[in-house]
């Protein structure tokens, strides 16, 4: 149990909606960031908040968000959801920004079904 | 071009015996990181060991080594005495952009390793 939670486990949903998930870090660690896995695109860096504040960007679209509240759980908000959107939706949370050495804490993941 | 490559889609392992997971990495940075994570059938992801660019050894962590080499640009991943359990994929990634100030985060497709008894 690396300590990161994320909910829910599982999700399905039609084309066209909305859907947001969540993610509480390890207690301590300011940093979280959102990773996507899919069998075509593999795992994609998507975006990384620190201390609520974006920290860097990666493969984001455009029809993704995410933020990070002042308790420092984290949302991904993702909208006009599509077939190819479908995949394991991991977060991860790490001590600080990620400058240096840094171990990322992976949760356990959303796996998420677009119908 | 791929920033990240892991050529071995997949490898067999007899148990207790070393395997050397492959990565070779593309980058204009001159400060960059790179991890080993694996992923075992369960889907958690697990951080296993972390080589930065300026690091003048190649880092350890217990069973697993990370054998960096700079100038060919590789950071293999060596298991040793391999255990049932260490059937998983295996990824390497890439944390680059400390230059620019705009960190990003690449991963290679991975290698699935299989234990074999």
């Amino acid at each position: 149990d690396s300590g990161v939670t994320q909910t829910p486990k599982h999700l399905i949903t039609a084309t066209g909606q909305r859907v947001t998930l969540r993610c509480s870090p390890r207690s301590g660690d300011l940093s979280v960031y959102w990773y996507q896995q899919s069998l075509d695109q593999g795992l994609q860096f998507l975006i990384q908040y620190y201390n609520g504040e974006e920290r860097a960007k990666g493969n984001i679209l455009e029809r993704f968000s995410a933020q990070q509240f002042p308790d420092l759980h984290s949302e991904l908000n993702l909208s006009s959801l599509e077939l190819g959107d479908s995949a394991l939706y991991f977060c991860a949370s790490s001590v600080t920004a990620g400058i240096f050495q840094e171990t990322q804490y992976f949760g356990p993941g959303t796996r998420l079904l677009v119908l | 071009a791929q920033k990240i490559t892991q050529t071995q889609p997949g490898m067999f392992v007899q148990e207790k015996e070393a395997v050397t997971l492959d990565c070779t990495y593309d980058t204009s940075d001159p400060s960059y990181g790179l991890f080993w994570y694996k992923q075992p059938s369960s889907g958690e992801m697990i951080f296993l060991i972390y080589q930065g660019s300026y690091d003048q050894q190649n880092a350890t962590e217990g069973r697993y080594s990370l054998n960096f080499q700079k100038a060919r640009k590789s950071a293999n991943l060596v298991i040793s005495a391999s255990q049932l359990g260490d059937s998983a994929m295996y990824f390497c990634a890439m944390r680059e952009g400390r230059q620019s100030g705009t960190y990003k985060y690449i991963f290679g497709t991975g290698t699935r390793l299989k234990v074999l008894a």
